[in-house]
């Protein structure tokens, strides 16, 4: 399966910032997804990161607030804008070919928002 | 949107107990996944199951895909300490949405 780095693995920001995530791929991938996961809670979709166009975002987020970028098959970006403590969570990158091989999780992005 | 349902929230169980948890949907869904998280770690896939009354074994894990397409479980035999973690049921439904739907998680803890 792919292997997926993620950066930064951990940040402490102040609201009002912004902070973009870097999503890196070991070898060229179909899908690529990004989920959020407050504390102590499951993990919810953001969007899908399309190559070459625009992510498309589930329900409830915005593109204005978490701008993605996928600009090839082994790279994504997800930024999360003008953060407010409510966006404190973990932030993690998924790939693979489909769901019905099953996808790889990267180890997340915990942020916490002062 | 889809909302899977799991249960049991969390489990104190005692080292080579068996361990049953399960995830149930009002709706169909056409993949089901089960992944372990540990802490500090995104989540690691164990079992995946695609087609209704498939029955799937990975060591000591065992889950099966529900019949009807909405509901499965895993099973974990003889419990040992390294299955500590957070045990989550995940469906993908298809018809152009790729993204999973992840169940809320259910919280294992092993006493010696």
């Amino acid at each position: 399966s792919a292997v997926i780095s993620q950066k930064p693995s951990r940040d402490i920001c102040q609201r009002g910032t912004s902070l973009t995530i870097q999503c890196q791929v070991d070898s060229q991938v179909t899908m690529m997804f990004w989920y959020r996961q407050q504390p102590g809670q499951s993990l919810t979709l953001i969007a899908t990161a399309n190559q070459g166009s625009e992510a498309t975002y589930e329900s409830g987020f915005v593109i204005d607030k978490f701008p993605i970028s996928r600009p090839n098959l082994t790279f994504s970006t997800l930024t999360v804008s003008n953060m407010s403590p409510e966006d404190s969570s973990i932030y993690l990158c998924s790939v693979g070919a489909s769901a019905n091989y099953g996808y790889t999780f990267g180890s997340g992005t915990r942020l916490t928002v002062v | 949107g889809q909302q899977l349902n799991q249960s049991p929230q969390s489990m104190f169980i005692q080292e080579g107990e068996d361990v049953s948890m399960n995830c149930t949907s009002s709706s169909i869904f056409n993949t089901w996944l089960w992944y372990k998280q540990d802490p500090g770690e995104g989540p690691v896939l164990l079992i995946a199951l695609y087609k209704a009354g498939e029955l799937t074994s990975n060591g000591r894990l065992t889950a099966q895909f529900g019949i009807t397409r909405k509901d499965s479980f895993l099973n974990i035999s003889a419990s040992i300490p390294s299955d500590v973690g957070i045990y989550f049921c995940a469906g993908w439904a298809g018809g152009g949405a790729d993204g999973l739907t992840f169940g809320k998680g259910t919280h294992l803890i092993i006493q010696p």
